[in-house]
């Protein structure tokens, strides 16, 4: 089993619709949890970090369920601006001394139509 | 300013040559890692810096030497590359230690080996 498993897309949706990301990890010792948000041929950009009691950021919504290993990503009223990739990213907690490793998942293409 | 930047931004290289890439980071930040991304797939971890000290090697080639001469800056030497190590080489940043620090990456230097 993948440490971060995400479905890869594409999510073709229309502007102004509702989309949702799903993804679910290994390692029940994880410890932090981020969606970053990467165009093509740029860097992964951070978009939101995820709590265990959600957290919204205007448009984008992010909920973490630690019992069921589960992160999702909520979208509301889809602008094409948000076509990217969807990175679901796992801080697996203290790694090699005072640093943590970050693992990502393979992530998930968006395409917004107008 | 959640700003990391890096030199040159694209790099053509012959297998027989030495090139170095440059990274730099004005955030107080003391762990600093390199990234190497192939197209269409997650970035994936070489080494990570913590308070100018190497911590994390990933089981990287020798071609691949990192340096961190400062708090703030990190290279990465190449020498005898191959083909295949042509990719995307991202460089990022965060705070040490804790579990919900967020990392902060550059805009890549897109590498190819002739």
């Amino acid at each position: 089993r993948k440490e971060v498993e995400q479905d890869p897309g594409p999510f073709n949706v229309p502007e102004g619709a509702t989309v949702a990301f799903n993804c679910t990890y290994s390692n029940s010792a994880s410890q932090s949890f981020f969606w970053y948000r990467q165009d093509c041929r740029k860097e992964p950009k951070l978009l939101m970090s995820v709590y265990s009691s959600g957290n919204e950021d205007g448009r984008f919504t992010a909920q973490l369920n630690r019992a069921s290993q589960y992160i999702s990503l909520l979208i509301r009223d889809s602008k094409l601006s948000d076509s990217a990739t969807y990175l679901c990213v796992v801080n697996m907690g203290n790694y090699g001394g005072a640093t943590n490793k970050l693992i990502f998942g393979t992530g998930t293409l968006l395409a917004v139509q107008p | 300013d959640t700003e990391v930047t890096q030199t040159p931004k694209h790099l053509v290289m012959g297998m027989t040559n030495k090139k170095s890439l440059k990274c730099e980071q004005h955030m107080g930040h003391r762990a600093m890692y390199w990234y190497k991304q192939k197209a269409k797939k997650p970035p994936e971890l070489m080494f990570v810096y913590s308070y100018e000290k190497l911590s994390i090697n990933e089981s990287v080639p020798s071609r691949f030497s990192p340096e961190c001469p400062n708090s703030s800056l990190l290279n990465l030497h190449l020498h005898a590359l191959q083909p295949e190590d042509s990719a995307l080489y991202l460089c990022a940043s965060s705070q040490v230690g804790g579990t919900s620090y967020e990392q902060y990456f550059g805009p890549g230097t897109r590498l190819t080996v002739t």
